[in-house]
């Protein structure tokens, strides 16, 4: 069975700092590893993904996550944070024998200023 | 607007009511999915559908749930006999065709149920 864990419920930083928001997965077969952000009031967008390929994969807004085989890991980061990066972030994972995608509880990530 | 298309946005329906909500896709989407979202939780996979064809249907989807894309395009998820554990915000997603699409999907903003 594919799970997906997201171990911090906030993330705290402040503006100009690095920002790492965590999740670990679990699938029986080749991962499909997906980020999404949400900001208040709006739906659910698609930030990045990993197939295959470059264990660094970059996003939108400047978001890179990177995928780790051995700890199961696929930590989102971005180097800079802005205020406006502010929102709730969830992780998501399907595998190849399946169409849906099973996402994280969400992490909120405060930026302050 | 080429986005997703949600309505009604809210309802609020007493228990034992049926609701139905629709969701209009991006018109290039094949693909289309229903999610469910609670509180402080993640988005819960419902159904998927490739054109007008339900190819999975989560378990949450008890027999009060049902999901129809008859022509392929729109879709309609109709839950009867409300209950209060019904409550939650519901999302609609489509995608591209493709294997390298598949995950990457685009949410609308969702219907939110009350159920007194």
């Amino acid at each position: 069975a594919q799970s997906v864990a997201q171990p911090e419920d906030q993330v705290n930083v402040a503006e100009g700092n690095p920002l790492t928001v965590k999740c670990t997965y679990s699938v029986s077969g080749n991962p499909y590893l997906f980020w999404y952000v949400q900001y208040p009031n709006r739906g659910l967008q698609f930030l990045l993904k990993y197939i295959t390929g470059d264990n660094l994969v970059k996003g939108s807004y400047g978001f890179e996550a990177e995928f780790n085989k051995s700890q199961t890991s696929f930590h989102l980061k971005k180097p800079s944070a802005l205020v406006s990066d502010s929102a709730l972030y969830f992780c998501a994972v399907r595998d190849d024998s399946s169409y849906k995608l099973i996402f994280g509880s969400g992490t909120r990530l405060l930026v302050r200023p | 607007d080429t986005g997703v298309s949600q309505n009604p946005r809210h309802k609020i329906t007493k228990r034992g009511q049926n609701v139905t909500f629709r969701c209009d896709p991006i018109s290039e989407h094949n693909r289309l999915y229903w999610y469910r979202q609670t509180l402080g939780q993640g988005p819960e996979f419902l159904t998927y559908f490739q054109n007008e064809a339900q190819l999975e249907k989560s378990r949450l989807l008890s027999d009060r749930f049902s999901a129809e894309r008859p022509k392929g395009s729109f879709s309609t998820l109709e839950i009867q006999r409300t209950e209060q554990g019904d409550s939650a915000m519901y999302l609609c997603a489509s995608s591209l065709p493709g294997q390298a699409n598949t995950g990457e999907l685009f949410f609308g903003e969702g219907s939110r149920l009350t159920v007194l």
